[in-house]
C-alpha cells in the first residue's frame, strides 16, 4: 500500500512554545490530507482537512488559530501547534488518500507539553 | 455516513480464527464497509473493504450479509501481533475529499 510518513515521531516541548509536525506522502500525490488527534484510550478524532493550495477545513470545536495547517505541495502537509499547553498533549496522526477507496495513515506523532 | 455498532472487546486464542462482527443496519446502497485496525501507539492500518460481495486478501476476509446490514471480519489464524483495536467504518467510496470517521471499535486481545 501507499506510504505516509510523519516527523517527528515524538516531541516534548515547554508550555507556550510552538511545535511543527510534518506529514508526507512518499509514493503518491495527495491533494487532500487529514489530521486526527487521539487522546489515551479514545478513538481518533478528525481535526481538519488539509487541501493543497487552499485553506484547511476545520472540524467544529477545533481552533484554527491554534492548529495551523499548511499544505504547500502535493506531498507535504504541516500541522503547527501554536502556544502549546499541557492539554494539547496527544497523539497526532495524519492521513491521505491516493485513490477513492483507500485512506492511508502515518505512524503518528506523540506530543508531550510540559 | 451510516452508523456502525461493534462489541467493545473480544478475546481470541493464538492460531484460532478471530471473527469480528459489525452491525450497520442503516447502510445505504452506495456505501462500502471498510475495516481498519490500530495497534497500540501506531497509525491505523487498512485491512479490507467491500460493497456487497465477500472479499478476501492476504490479511483477512470480509463477509457481508445479503441484506448488507451486518458484516464480519475474519482473521483466519490470529497471532499475538493481531492484538489491536479494529474499526468498522461505512462510507461512500467516491468521496475523495472526505475523511474516515472512527467510532470506538473493538479491542481484540489475542493470547497464547
Amino acid at each position: 500500500g501507499a506510504v505516509v510518513s510523519q516527523h517527528p515521531s515524538w516531541v516534548i516541548c515547554k508550555s507556550g512554545t510552538s511545535v511543527k509536525i510534518e506529514c508526507r506522502s512518499l509514493d503518491f500525490q495527495a491533494t487532500t490530507m487529514f489530521w486526527y488527534r487521539q487522546f489515551p484510550k479514545q478513538s481518533l478524532m478528525l481535526m481538519a482537512t488539509s487541501n493543497e493550495g487552499s485553506k484547511a477545513t476545520y472540524e467544529q470545536g477545533v481552533e484554527k488559530d491554534k492548529f495551523l495547517i499548511n499544505h504547500a505541495s502535493l506531498t507535504l502537509s504541516t500541522l503547527t501547534v501554536t502556544s502549546a499547553h499541557p492539554e494539547d498533549s496527544s497523539f497526532y496522526i495524519c492521513s491521505a488518500r491516493p485513490t477513492y477507496n483507500e485512506q492511508f495513515f502515518g505512524p503518528g506523532t506523540r506530543l508531550t507539553v510540559l | 455516513d451510516a452508523k456502525t455498532t461493534q462489541p467493545t472487546s473480544m478475546d481470541c486464542a493464538e492460531g484460532r480464527a478471530a471473527n469480528l462482527p459489525c452491525n450497520h443496519s442503516t447502510i445505504s446502497g452506495n456505501e462500502y464497509v471498510y475495516w481498519y485496525r490500530q495497534i497500540h501507539s501506531q497509525g491505523p492500518q487498512y485491512i479490507i473493504h467491500g460493497l456487497k460481495n465477500n472479499e478476501t486478501n492476504e490479511m483477512a476476509s470480509l463477509i457481508i450479509t445479503e441484506d448488507r446490514k451486518s458484516s464480519t471480519l475474519i482473521l483466519p489464524h490470529a497471532t499475538l501481533r493481531d492484538t489491536a483495536v479494529y474499526y468498522c467504518i461505512v462510507r461512500v467510496a467516491d468521496q475523495a475529499g472526505t475523511a474516515l470517521i472512527f467510532g470506538k471499535g473493538t479491542t481484540l486481545s489475542v493470547s497464547s
